[in-house]
């Protein structure tokens, strides 16, 4: 079965600043999607970001990128020039190709501080 | 709907009692899921439904839990005799039928469930 971890439960930064949340993840599968959604305290989970394991370049979106490590099983989330609106419980998720629902890590609470 | 509507936002029940939480999903959205949120936990898978077909209920914690799908649009999870271990963020989501890849999910809101 495939497992996504994520080892940092809580993180800080300072406004403007860089920030990379971490997530690794198990599978025996070739050909996987790996997401990234933010929950802020409305509760509503968005998407922030979303890679395909086939491609070897990282997915971005605005001030937010990947560091996609195949290899590694790693998976981790570049916040630049944070802002206070990007306070909120970050969640690492994974699908198969062949998967009907996403798998979810345990989360990260990200902190930014004026 | 535009999105995925959560109802109550809030429930607060005694120890005991039977609850029902609410789920509207997108429309033309075939496939829908539950997930358990506890404080300071990951999202839990609890069920999926996806058209007619009989649900995945493998992560329904007890059978205390069940969940049905009327019409093939909203949804109920049903939860009796709850206990204070069931306290926690009941969230909704749904997607195409075989487009979470490309898309992920959309979320509700979510049910706060408080037992006290």
């Amino acid at each position: 079965a495939q497992t996504v971890t994520q080892s940092q439960p809580e993180m800080s930064v300072q406004e403007a600043e860089t920030v990379t949340l971490s997530c690794t993840y198990d599978t025996s599968e070739s050909d996987y999607y790996l997401f990234w959604y933010k929950q802020p305290p409305s509760r509503q989970m968005i998407l922030v970001i979303r890679q395909e394991a086939y491609k070897q370049q990282n997915a971005t979106e605005n001030r937010f990128s990947v560091n996609f490590q195949k290899a590694a099983k790693s998976f981790s989330l570049k916040i630049s020039d944070s802002q206070l609106g990007d306070a909120a419980m970050y969640f690492c998720a994974y699908i198969g190709t062949s998967g009907s629902r996403l798998t979810f890590g345990e989360g990260t609470q990200l902190t930014v501080n004026p | 709907g535009a999105g995925v509507s959560q109802s109550p936002s809030n429930k607060v029940t005694e120890k005991g009692k039977d609850v029902e939480l609410r789920c509207d999903p997108i429309s033309g959205h075939t496939a829908l899921y539950w997930y358990r949120q506890s404080l300071g936990q990951g999202l839990e898978f609890l069920i999926y439904f996806q058209g007619n077909s009989a649900p995945d209920k493998s992560g329904l914690p007890s059978d205390r839990f069940s969940a049905e799908r009327t019409g093939g649009s909203v949804s109920t999870l049903t939860i009796q005799r709850t206990q204070q271990e069931d306290s926690a963020v009941y969230l909704c989501a749904s997607s195409f039928f075989g487009q979470v890849a490309v898309g992920g999910y959309t979320f509700g809101s979510g049910t706060r469930l408080t037992v006290v």
